[in-house]
């Protein structure tokens, strides 16, 4: 079975400060992990994905996460906030055809 | 490629009505998949088809639910009857074959049932 622990539904941080968002994994196959962004009224867009290889993993708007096999984890991170990343996101474990979604953290960045 | 068509946007409709929700995948893509998200449950998996057959629809809540995929560029959810608790925001997501293991989302249909 696989699921997707996102510790925190709300994180704030300040424009200019880092971005930490906590994603934990259960997954009893080696996983496919992913970050996804969600703004308003909008569909999920991918952020970054991790299959096999490098295990920091650089996506779009500056953010990366680390696949840390012996921590289950895959927490996403961003050095300096920007307005424009307010927004929901969402860390994601797939295989085979089936892909399980957090429930979610919404990001605000204060001015 | 103009990316996961769906239709409607919005829909608001009273209980008991019929609802048909539609999506058109990325061209190409072998996997669409019919996601539901609620403030109470996130997003939810309904059903998955692979080259128009479903695979799992495990997800489907219950019979009022039912999907179709008559072709590669075409799928349906419809809900018959709709009650208020239907109402949520519906994702289409297809998926490209192998080496392509990432889903990409339509902008979702709004469902309310008054």
């Amino acid at each position: 079975a696989q699921s997707v622990t996102q510790l925190g539904s709300h994180v704030s941080v300040s424009e200019g400060a880092l971005v930490l968002l906590r994603c934990n994994y259960s997954s009893s196959v080696p996983p496919y992990l992913f970050w996804y962004v969600q703004y308003p009224n909008q569909g999920l867009q991918l952020l970054l994905k991790y299959t096999t290889g490098a295990t920091l993993v650089k996506g779009i708007n500056g953010f990366e996460a680390e696949f840390k096999k012996s921590e289950t984890s895959f927490h996403l991170t961003k050095p300096s906030a920007h307005m424009s990343d307010a927004a929901e996101y969402f860390c994601a474990v797939g295989s085979f055809n089936k892909f399980y979604f957090g429930s979610g953290t919404k990001l605000n960045v204060k001015p | 490629d103009a990316g996961v068509i769906q239709s409607p946007r919005h829909e608001v409709t009273e209980m008991g009505q019929e609802v048909t929700l539609r999506c058109k995948p990325i061209s190409g893509h072998d996997y669409l998949f019919w996601y539901r998200q609620t403030m109470m449950r996130g997003l939810e998996l309904l059903i998955y088809f692979n080259n128009n057959v479903p695979i799992d629809d495990s997800g489907m809540p219950e019979d009022r639910f039912s999907a179709k995929m008559p072709n590669a560029s075409f799928s349906t959810l419809k809900i018959q009857p709709s009650e208020p608790r239907d109402s949520a925001v519906y994702f289409c997501a297809s998926r490209g074959g192998s080496g392509a293991n990432v889903l990409t989302f339509g902008a979702g249909s709004r469902l309310t049932v008054l």
